[in-house]
């Protein structure tokens, strides 16, 4: 069964700290992997997404990691800001499905 | 966002009655979603449309229905069936397949009273 495990479901961390969120999946064959995140009661946007053969991306502030052997990805967060307040999410895609995680609540505290 | 219309963002209705969320796009986009999302869950998929006048069913399609009878315009509606309709509900388009990647609309709050 195609799965996406996200971890911690919540994080509350002070203003200029760094953070990592977890993301563990079993989608099979896998073609990629995105990070989103959604502001509350809005769309999630997109931060980075990821290929098999590619195992970091940055974006800013944010950084991905991804090991397809083991199946999991990683979203670094540098400096958080009061504006990173926000649920990310993690989605991985099969050729012909797209599996979204419950998402991580982040609260970024000054 | 970018390109993705919903409307209206927040949605009462009485229980018993149908309803119709708009989404409309001017990305140009073949491919089409609707999703719900719920406190503590994924998004999950309700219905989705890869070329006008087709679509096909996804996760939880029951109690919904759509159409897709133009390109830019994918509309649901939450049907009387649907026993627990409350949620967010979230349009999505892509170029393609779902490998491609999804953009997201501003979502829309439905709230039965």
């Amino acid at each position: 069964k195609n799965q996406v495990e996200q971890s911690p479901q919540s994080l509350i961390i002070l203003e200029g700290k760094n953070c990592t969120l977890q993301c563990n999946y079993t989608v099979s064959p896998f073609s990629n992997l995105r990070w989103y995140k959604q502001d509350t009661g809005r769309g999630p946007v997109s931060l980075t997404i990821m290929t098999f053969s590619e195992n970091t991306k940055s974006n800013g502030r944010y950084t991905a990691t991804l090991d397809a052997d083991t199946k999991q990805s990683s979203l670094h967060i540098t400096a958080s800001q009061l504006s990173d307040s926000a649920s990310y999410i993690c989605v991985v895609s099969a050729p012909d499905d797209m599996r979204f995680g419950a998402g991580t609540r982040l609260t970024v505290k000054p | 966002d970018g390109g993705i219309t919903q409307s209206p963002k927040y949605l009462f209705r009485k229980e018993g009655q149908n309803v119709t969320l708009s989404c409309e796009q001017n990305l140009n986009h073949d491919a089409m979603y609707w999703y719900r999302q719920d406190p503590g869950q994924g998004l999950r998929l309700i219905y989705y449309s890869q070329i006008v006048n087709d679509f096909q069913k996804g996760d939880i399609a029951e109690g919904y229905s759509v159409s897709r009878e133009k390109k830019e315009s994918f509309p649901l509606t939450v049907t009387s069936a649907q026993k627990n309709p409350t949620a967010f509900y979230l349009c999505a388009t892509s170029t393609g397949a779902m490998i491609t990647e999804a953009f997201f609309g501003q979502g829309t709050r439905l709230t039965v009273v």
